[in-house]
């Protein structure tokens, strides 16, 4: 089992400034098969890239993915409000894995 | 716009059974495979099996393995989860996602219903 590490556990950051978020893979992540998921409380999550950096359908370009291999990185360019969530990597090159999450706070 | 809502959520006692059920609509249920992933209160999101298009290639998570069954009904658009031998463990908001292709390998989870909640206790 690919195990994902999230880095950091909590990101506390104002509105408009960038957010960084890691998720390292125990194992390599096959044809960079790895997606990135928002969660909001009480909601269910939405999917934000797949393929380590292609963007889902009506997610707005403030959210880019990279990465390979190991590592992967999810970056916010902007934050806006509505961005304070819990954010989930997921890989799917093997028997499907997530990451514990990385919380983004308002500062 | 599709959508996916599931059903058959409760308070269970261990060792017990429960039928978890998602009714697809708003895309051609049968052009793809589909999962179900948990979500323990609090915690963080578990894969617990997918089902590819036509029911011939099913897998599940080791946790679930020999406990869970995964079936799909195309004729009805549904989704369906047996879960037996049910532990404290199971606790859980259960959700149904589609994946994007056929076949459930190498998938991503998009959209995710509202999920049901599943209480395993005494």
């Amino acid at each position: 089992e690919i195990v994902l590490t999230q880095s950091p556990g909590t990101l506390s950051l104002s509105p408009g400034e960038r957010a960084t978020l890691s998720c390292r893979a125990s194992q390599s992540v096959s044809s960079s098969y790895l997606a990135w998921y928002q969660q909001k409380p009480g909601q269910a999550p939405r999917l934000l890239i797949y393929g380590a950096s292609s963007r889902a359908t009506g997610i707005p370009d403030r959210f880019s993915g990279s990465g390979s291999g190991t590592d992967f990185t999810l970056t916010i360019s902007r934050l806006e409000p509505e961005d304070f969530a819990v954010y989930y990597c997921q890989q799917y090159g093997s028997s499907p894995t997530f990451g514990q999450g990385t919380k983004v706070e308002i500062k | 716009e599709v959508q996916l809502v599931e059903s058959g959520g409760g308070l269970v006692q261990p060792g017990r059974s429960l039928r978890l059920s998602c009714a697809a609509s708003g895309f051609t249920f049968d052009d793809y495979a589909m999962h179900w992933v948990r979500q323990a209160p609090g915690k963080g999101l578990e894969w617990v099996s997918g089902i590819s298009w036509n029911s011939g290639s099913i897998g599940y998570a080791d946790s679930v393995k020999g406990r869970f069954t995964i079936s799909r009904d195309n004729a009805k658009n549904s989704l369906y989860l047996q879960m037996n031998s049910l532990r404290a463990e199971d606790t859980a908001l259960y959700y149904c996602a589609k994946g994007p292709s056929s076949s459930w390998y190498a998938n991503w989870f998009d959209p995710w219903g509202q999920g049901t909640l599943v209480t395993v206790s005494s």
